[in-house]
């Protein structure tokens, strides 16, 4: 059964930093693309950050890039999303999302979330 | 960046109605549109890839179609659990990208 565990997410100051981790079971990182999707309070789904099949160049989302980086862990099969420079409007529940086999972005199953607020 | 339309935001519904949502994209995406459910608190869940290919475990009143830039999702004969908020998706190119959502009440 494919499980998807997301931790680390905190309150933070902005411009303060955090991990964020999301611990895979039932499939292995090496072989599936995954992806973080943050959702503000109130807002709709918006995609962050991923990793590709091929484990290549990362991808990012303009509003996180250069001061986000995803990451994957594979010997322990857990993806990784470092937070950096953080913003107010980063505030948001962090998914992890693993797509289906064959596809970048086929969100197939979803982690139950971890929360990050940034405030002062 | 390709943009995704969802339309309406919400609509009111009551059981055993037949709903749609249409989505549309900026660019044309071939049919690497998917759909997600999602309630409150919850975690998004995966209703359709592929355009129109449901998920494993989802009901056959769901349905999807479309190609290119126009898609709809479909319930046909809405049941007290489909009540919550759906947003296509499109997986053709990065950055991936969401619709804003629309609300069945």
């Amino acid at each position: 059964e494919v499980q998807l565990l997301e931790s680390g997410g905190d309150f933070v100051q902005p411009g303060g930093s955090l991990r964020l981790s999301c611990e895979a079971s039932g499939f292995s990182l090496n072989t599936y693309a995954v992806s973080w999707v943050r959702q503000a309070p109130g807002q709709g789904l918006e995609w962050v950050a991923g990793i590709s099949i091929n484990g290549g160049a990362p991808h990012y989302a303009d509003s996180v890039r250069g001061r986000f980086i995803v990451s994957r862990d594979t010997s322990r099969n857990i993806l990784l999303l470092q937070l950096n420079s953080l913003r107010v409007e980063d505030t948001a529940i962090y998914f992890c999302a693993k797509a289906q086999l064959g596809f970048n972005g086929c969100f197939q199953s979803w982690g139950q979330g971890t929360p990050v607020t940034v405030s002062s | 960046d390709i943009q995704m339309t969802q339309s309406p935001p919400s609509l009111s519904a009551s059981v055993g109605d037949r709903v749609t949502i249409t989505c549309r994209a900026s660019q044309a995406v071939i049919n690497h549109l998917a759909w997600f459910q999602q309630k409150p608190g919850e975690a998004p869940r995966s209703l359709i890839f592929g355009a129109s290919n449901l998920q494993s475990g989802v009901p056959s009143r769901f349905s999807g179609s479309g190609s290119g830039t126009y898609f709809s999702l479909t319930i046909s004969g809405l049941q007290p659990e489909d009540f919550a908020t759906y947003y296509c998706q499109q997986y053709k190119f990065f950055p991936l990208t969401f619709g804003g959502g629309t609300k069945v009440e």
